[in-house]
């Protein structure tokens, strides 16, 4: 059983257009992430939700929405895509939100923008 | 904001050399974990260390917090191609909210 999966798992469209990755995790994790890794590897957190509330928004571009319609799933929405959203994005989970808390991470979306 | 420096941002090796990568913070950390992500693949969690001058192994991988818990290493004995990979170090914001802040990563090459 996956812990952690995403989907797609490729995503390839034009810009300008609306596209949606979905994630789920069956640990039973009360936390879930976005991050958002570029092209050099750099690894950084987009949003976080704790029992489907909002508790980390970075500073993201409006055109992001995440929704979690139930802690189990965390999906994320992308409008008018842009050339600069081609990246891989990972969605992660862990059991709370606190400071010990280690993180279970999907296998990823490459998202690639033309 | 919070960073956790890491270096050095690559690093090739022969097989059966060894290989050391570095966390600092200019600020005390409650913890640091570290990560590694496969070529293609995502990041899966190692190890967590949370007391000063803490020191924990796994078969070839010995891992250390600083005294000061400003800083932490990860050191692989003898490598092996298995071990090729970018090693991410984590550490948790202070105050505020809960946010793991991760590293750049060192990537790990091993010439066999």
């Amino acid at each position: 059983d996956t812990a952690v999966s995403q989907t797609p798992k490729y995503l390839v469209t034009q810009m300008g257009n609306d596209k949606s990755i979905k994630c789920e995790q069956n640990l039973g994790h009360d936390t879930m992430y976005w991050y958002k890794q570029d092209s050099k590897k750099f690894l950084k957190i987009m949003f976080s939700y704790n029992n489907k509330e909002l508790i980390i928004n970075e500073t993201v571009p409006n055109r992001f929405s995440p929704k979690s319609p139930d802690k189990a799933h965390l999906n994320l929405h992308i409008n008018s895509l842009e050339l600069g959203d081609s990246a891989v994005y990972f969605c992660a989970s862990s059991r709370d939100r606190g400071r010990t808390d280690t993180q279970y991470f999907g296998p990823g979306t490459r998202l690639t923008v033309l | 904001g919070q960073q956790v420096m890491q270096i050095p941002q690559y690093q090739h090796v022969q097989e059966g050399e060894d290989f050391t990568t570095y966390c600092n913070s200019s600020t005390t950390l409650s913890n640091i974990q570290w990560y590694k992500q496969r070529p293609g693949g995502h990041p899966v969690f190692l190890i967590q260390l949370v007391k000063s001058g803490e020191v924990k192994k796994q078969k070839r991988l010995t891992f250390q917090f600083g005294e000061a818990k400003k800083n932490s290493s990860l050191h692989i004995t003898a490598t092996q191609t298995t071990d090729v990979g970018t090693y991410f170090c984590a550490a948790p914001t202070q105050g505020g909210s809960e946010k793991l802040v991760f590293g750049k990563g060192t990537k790990l090459t091993v010439n066999p």
